[in-house]
């Protein structure tokens, strides 16, 4: 079955480049959640779209900002990079259209290291 | 706000020991989920529990959820070395749109050949 993609797997950047992530959520999904990963903690919550819309903010830095496609597949942009930002940025997609299931299936992950 | 406290936060076994995980709301759930991360991995879905006081099992582990919908448990029999990993539970977020999920810390099992 086909599963959630991410691009790229690892990333490296300098302090105040930008960069930007890419997710391709699982075909017929229609929403797409963005979650921030550092060492030994919890995925944290950063910005969800529902059928292209924003559909709730979390703990996302001005710095961020991303969207949704029409292809429905999601980019996370980040700029001014921070040696903080270095972490493991997972996008996970669902199909909540008519399903009532809060079931999110995680992508690999980008790696993200700050330098 | 909302919460969704796990413990421990870590747990270290000898292989063929039994290992449980317990999960703690601060409000009433719909329904609690399950996920497993292994290391250098992503989170993946394991089960999903709706029904207050419902019980289930795949293979070696076996899915609490309370009588209160406010609690779970995941234990496994017998731990083996792939059961190595970060098992995280997660509710809905009350406070965000539907699907928007609020994780517990995680409890991260080590376990010892």
């Amino acid at each position: 079955a086909a599963g959630v993609i991410q691009s790229p797997r690892h990333l490296i950047k300098e302090k105040r480049e930008t960069a930007t992530l890419k997710c391709y959520p699982i075909p017929r999904h229609d929403t797409v959640y963005w979650y921030q990963q550092g060492p030994g903690q919890d995925p944290q919550f950063l910005i969800s779209f529902y059928e292209k819309m924003q559909s709730d903010k979390g703990s996302i830095p001005d710095r961020f900002s991303a969207q949704q496609f029409s292809d429905y597949h999601s980019e996370l942009n980040m700029s001014s990079l921070e040696l903080g930002d270095s972490a493991l940025y997972f996008c996970a997609s669902l199909l909540l259209k008519g399903e009532g299931t809060d079931t999110q299936y995680f992508g690999p992950g980008t790696r993200l290291t700050v330098l | 706000g909302q919460q969704v406290m796990q413990i421990p936060q870590y747990q270290h076994v000898q292989e063929g020991e039994d290992f449980t995980t317990y999960c703690n709301s601060s409000t009433t759930l719909s329904n609690i989920q399950w996920y497993k991360q292994r290391p250098g991995g992503h989170p993946v879905f394991l089960i999903q529990l709706v029904k207050s006081g419902e019980v289930k099992k795949q293979k070696r582990l076996t899915f609490q959820f309370g009588e209160a919908k406010k609690n779970s448990s995941l234990h496994i029999t017998a731990t083996q070395t792939t059961d190595v990993g970060t098992y995280f539970c997660a509710g809905p977020n009350y406070g965000g749109s539907q699907g928007n999920l609020i994780f517990g810390k995680g409890t991260k099992l080590s376990v010892k050949p």
